[in-house]
C-alpha cells in the first residue's frame, strides 16, 4: 500500500449506530487531518493531529470523536449521527519539520450516508 | 490566511494549455500560494506551490506576478484526465497546518 488509504470507502449507518472510519498513511508523515466535504460545499477542516497530539478542533460536534494512536493511523469514531452528517470524509497527512508544515496528501475518502 | 478569488468554471480543449487564474490581493509576505485539484469524488491532489518565483514540476507551472497579488496555474498540454476542480490556497508554511478551501474552478477539458 502506498500513500494515504481510507476504509471503508462507503458506509451507510443509522442514527443510533456506532461506527469508525480508519485512515492509514504510508508516507512517514507526522501530522494527520480529518476533513468533511458536504454536497455543494467546500472542504471543511475538522481535526488536526501533530505528533499524535490533537492541535486543532474546528468546533466539531462531540458525536465525532477522533483518535490518533500513532503517527501512521487516524480514526474517526461516529455515534448518534444526524442525516446532515452525510458527506465525504477525507483524511490527509503531511510532514512537519520544526516550524514548517509541508503539503498535504489526501486519501480517497469515505462516503458516509446517515439514514 | 488570505482569501482567494477564482472563476467558478473554465473550459479548455484537449491538447491545449489550460491557464487557471487566481487573485490573492491581500496575500502577506510570508504566505505561499498552493494549488490542489479534486477529481470527481476523489481526495484532493497536491499540484504545486510557490512563494515569489515561478515554479514548474512534472504536473504544472505556477506563474506568480511580481506584486504577488495574483497567480496562474498552467497545465501545458491538458488531457481529459485533467478535468477536475482546481483550488488555489494561500497560507503560511510556518506553523499553520490547515488548508482553507474555497469553491475553486471547475475545469472541463473537451475532446
Amino acid at each position: 500500500e502506498t500513500g494515504v488509504t481510507q476504509t471503508p470507502r462507503h458506509l451507510v449507518m443509522g442514527m443510533t449506530n456506532k461506527k469508525s472510519l480508519k485512515c492509514e498513511q504510508h508516507l512517514g508523515h507526522n501530522a494527520m487531518y480529518w476533513y468533511k466535504q458536504s454536497a455543494k460545499k467546500p472542504l471543511e477542516l475538522m481535526f488536526v493531529y501533530s505528533l499524535e497530539e490533537r492541535v486543532e478542533n474546528n468546533s466539531v460536534p462531540s458525536r465525532f470523536s477522533p483518535e490518533c494512536p500513532n503517527s501512521s493511523h487516524l480514526f474517526l469514531h461516529l455515534h448518534t449521527l444526524q442525516p446532515e452528517d452525510s458527506a465525504l470524509y477525507l483524511c490527509a497527512s503531511s510532514q512537519r519539520t520544526g516550524v514548517f508544515t509541508y503539503e498535504q496528501y489526501f486519501g480517497p475518502g469515505t462516503r458516509l450516508t446517515v439514514t | 490566511d488570505a482569501k482567494t478569488t477564482q472563476p467558478p468554471s473554465m473550459d479548455c480543449a484537449e491538447g491545449r494549455a489550460a491557464n487557471l487564474p487566481c487573485n490573492h490581493s491581500t496575500i502577506s509576505g510570508n504566505e505561499y500560494v498552493y494549488w490542489y485539484r479534486q477529481i470527481h469524488s476523489q481526495g484532493p491532489q497536491y499540484i504545486i506551490h510557490g512563494l515569489k518565483n515561478n515554479e514548474t514540476n512534472e504536473m504544472a507551472s505556477l506563474i506568480i506576478t511580481e506584486d504577488r497579488k495574483s497567480s496562474t496555474l498552467i497545465l501545458p498540454h491538458a488531457t481529459l484526465r485533467d478535468t477536475a476542480v482546481y483550488y488555489c490556497i494561500v497560507r503560511v508554511a510556518m506553523g499553520a497546518q490547515k488548508l482553507v478551501f474555497g469553491q475553486g474552478t471547475r475545469l472541463t477539458i473537451n475532446p
